[in-house]
């Protein structure tokens, strides 16, 4: 099976912290994702990487950087957490694979709460 | 922008009933559809994948695409109360990433 690990299930961070997401798959997959889910409002693309150290702005790339140093690793980093930024991030792979249905894997989520 | 819209619900249905959940597009180009369940404090997870027009059936589910109309559905027979989660309608978004719709919940009533 595919798994998708987030590095935390529940984050507190203090408005000013930077903070740092972890995702982790195991399945060899080109692409990764980091959504945030509000109600509402659904899944809003943040930002999404297709390879190692590439990286593409979503819809509200605003506030958040991203890192893909290995295939299997993307981080998310708020550079400044405000408490706008509390959500619900949810991390996401997929792959472009021939044969393969093109859906999207999600890790567990983190429920980060800027105070 | 691209987008997909949905009824946000709550939309209650009896069990063993037939739930229908629907779902527009605006991008006229856009070529597979997806539906994803999402149950309370979980991640959503896939149950139908269709990018022909028509139907396509899966058990319970039934997916039905019309991209004349840019209208995807979600037909869930013999609704049970194990069904009642949020629906994510989702387009592949020219391979690069996802397009979700904000969901509509769904509750089947014992």
């Amino acid at each position: 099976d595919v798994k998708v690990t987030q590095s935390s299930r529940y984050l507190v961070k203090r408005t000013g912290e930077k903070v740092f997401l972890e995702c982790v798959q195991d399945m060899d997959h080109e692409n990764m994702f980091w959504y945030r889910q509000d109600p509402g409002l659904g899944l809003r693309l943040i930002y999404f990487s297709y390879d190692v150290k590439m990286k593409e702005k979503g819809d509200i790339p605003e506030g958040y950087s991203v890192s893909r140093e290995k295939k299997e690793r993307f981080s998310l980093i708020l550079e400044s957490a405000s408490t706008n930024q509390t959500s619900m991030y949810l991390c996401a792979s997929s792959t472009t694979g021939t044969g393969f249905v093109p859906e999207a894997f999600f890790g567990q989520g983190t429920r980060l709460t800027v105070v | 922008q691209k987008e997909v819209e949905q009824n946000s619900g709550p939309l209650s249905v009896p069990e063993g009933a037939i739930a229908s959940l629907n779902c527009t597009y605006s991008d006229r180009g856009s070529q597979s559809f997806f539906w994803y369940r999402q149950y309370s404090g979980k991640s959503p997870e896939l149950i139908m994948f269709i990018y022909s027009n028509g139907d396509k059936e899966d058990g319970r589910f039934t997916a039905q695409l019309n991209k004349a109309s840019q209208y995807v559905s979600l037909l869930i027979r013999d609704s049970q109360p194990s069904d009642s989660a949020t629906y994510l309608c989702a387009l592949d978004n020219y391979g690069q990433n996802f397009v979700f719709g904000p969901g509509t919940r769904l509750s089947v009533l014992p």
